[in-house]
């Protein structure tokens, strides 16, 4: 069964490192979206994206954060300057097309522990 | 930001009873309303939907029930198995938004014992 498959799995950075996370959507689906997950919290929204460019961005989504999908498989996630509060379980999702009302296929995750 | 409330935390249910998790909602632009299923170190997985436009679907052992007028959805999984222990979420899309922006609940752990 195809999958959403993220790297790494686990990351440790210093507080003020740039780090990217990546993301092999499922190869026919075309909208991609970050959410992440503080432990102890609820899953919130980050962005989706659509054609190349945000569809949309929550209020999380600073500018400290980037999207690009630099080729025709992957998708990252960058987020420039790390902080504490960034630690956070981060999850790539992707669906197949617009109709597709919210099922969205969620990758295992990657956690990321800012010191 | 509390659109999508599970109050209850956790949940046990011996393997074959009915399990039922409940969800409430605030925003009134939520239109349409799902359930992820997560198994630690994975990703949350869909397991059901339900439109606004109904109040009733059902998918083999589960179903899910949308009282509009309460703001309020329920999960019912009969009979339940030892599999299904996991975190279940509530989401919830709103149809002014992105197409798969959902706003999540916070879980329910569910644990079923033989």
């Amino acid at each position: 069964e195809p999958e959403v498959t993220q790297t790494p799995s686990h990351q440790v950075t210093q507080m003020g490192q740039e780090v990217i996370l990546r993301c092999v959507p499922i190869s026919n689906h075309l909208y991609f979206y970050w959410y992440r997950q503080i432990l102890g919290q609820k899953v919130e929204f980050l962005v989706s994206f659509y054609n190349n460019e945000i569809s949309e961005k929550s209020e999380i989504f600073d500018d400290q954060f980037s999207v690009e999908r630099p080729d025709g498989s992957n998708f990252t996630l960058k987020i420039r300057s790390t902080k504490l509060e960034d630690s956070a379980m981060y999850f790539c999702a992707s669906s197949f097309k617009r109709g597709e009302r919210g099922e969205l296929f969620f990758g295992e995750g990657s956690r990321l522990t800012v010191l | 930001d509390q659109q999508v409330k599970q109050n209850s935390p956790s949940l046990s249910v011996q393997e074959g009873r009915i399990s039922i998790l409940n969800c409430d909602y605030t925003n009134s632009m939520f239109d349409y309303f799902l359930w992820y299923k997560k198994y630690p170190a994975e990703g949350p997985t869909f397991l059901i939907s339900i439109s606004s436009i109904k109040d009733k679907n059902e998918d083999g052992r589960f179903t899910v029930f949308l009282n509009k007028s309460a703001k309020h959805l329920s999960l019912h999984i009969v009979p339940s198995q030892p599999g299904d222990s996991a975190v279940y979420f509530c989401a919830a899309s709103d149809r002014g938004s992105t197409l798969g922006r959902l706003y999540f609940g916070r879980g329910t752990q569910l644990t079923v014992w033989p």
